[in-house]
């Protein structure tokens, strides 16, 4: 199984930061990498599709970049919504896998 | 426009099954794969498994292999996935989701609590 490894685990920022999580792979998944927001009590929703493709509704402040075996999520300037949880998710072969997590918390 | 709906809570003892379905309308059902992704409490996203309801074809987790069977109904545009022998640590929130193009999910249900207690 292709392990899907993010860091941090825990991000504390202000309104306005610019924060970065990352998503390694144990293996090259090409750019079949996607990014979820997950908020308390709700699905997850995605945000970043192939690496780097915005989903449609998804603000442009978010973005996603890398191919093999790395890859970002970047938030040019936090808001008061963006504060959840983030997964990345493999669906390069199966099982497909998601990351442990990124906690983004209000500093 | 396309919706997932699963079925209510379920309570179960250990060593029972249980079986959540989920109902498809908005899209053509036999052109999507669906896939089934667990949460359990303060915990992340674990995926279980899809299938194809054009084929009938499917991938299971390797962990999960023996005790989950996913299913599909088209006359009724329904998923069912049924997981047996629960554990207590298969207590969690289950998911149903649509693949979209490629394997990430853009459309999701809005989750089955299954708790397995004694």
């Amino acid at each position: 199984d292709i392990q899907m490894t993010q860091s941090p685990s825990t991000l504390s920022a202000s309104v306005g930061d610019r924060v970065t999580i990352t998503c390694r792979a144990s293996q090259s998944i090409s750019t079949w990498l996607a990014w979820y927001q997950q908020k308390p009590g709700k699905a997850p929703k995605v945000l970043i599709y192939k690496a780097s493709g915005l989903e449609s509704g998804v603000p442009s402040r978010f973005s996603g970049s890398g191919s093999g075996t790395e890859f970002t999520l970047t938030i040019s300037s936090l808001q008061p919504d963006d504060f959840a949880t983030y997964y990345c998710q493999q669906y390069s072969r199966y099982p497909y896998t998601f990351g442990q997590g990124t906690k983004l918390e209000i500093k | 426009q396309v919706q997932l709906v699963q079925s209510g809570a379920e309570v179960k003892k250990p060593g029972a099954s249980v079986k959540v379905s989920c109902k498809a309308s908005g899209y053509t059902f036999t052109t999507y794969g669906i896939s089934w992704v667990r949460q359990a409490p303060g915990q992340g996203l674990e995926w279980m498994g899809r299938i194809s309801p054009n084929n009938g074809n499917k991938n299971y987790a390797q962990n999960l292999q023996g005790r989950v069977t996913m299913t599909t109904d088209t006359s009724t545009t329904t998923a069912y996935m049924e997981l047996r022998s629960l554990r207590s640590d298969d207590s969690a929130v289950y998911y149903c989701a649509r693949e979209a193009g490629g394997g990430y999910y853009y459309d999701w249900g809005q989750g089955t609590l299954v708790t397995v207690s004694s």
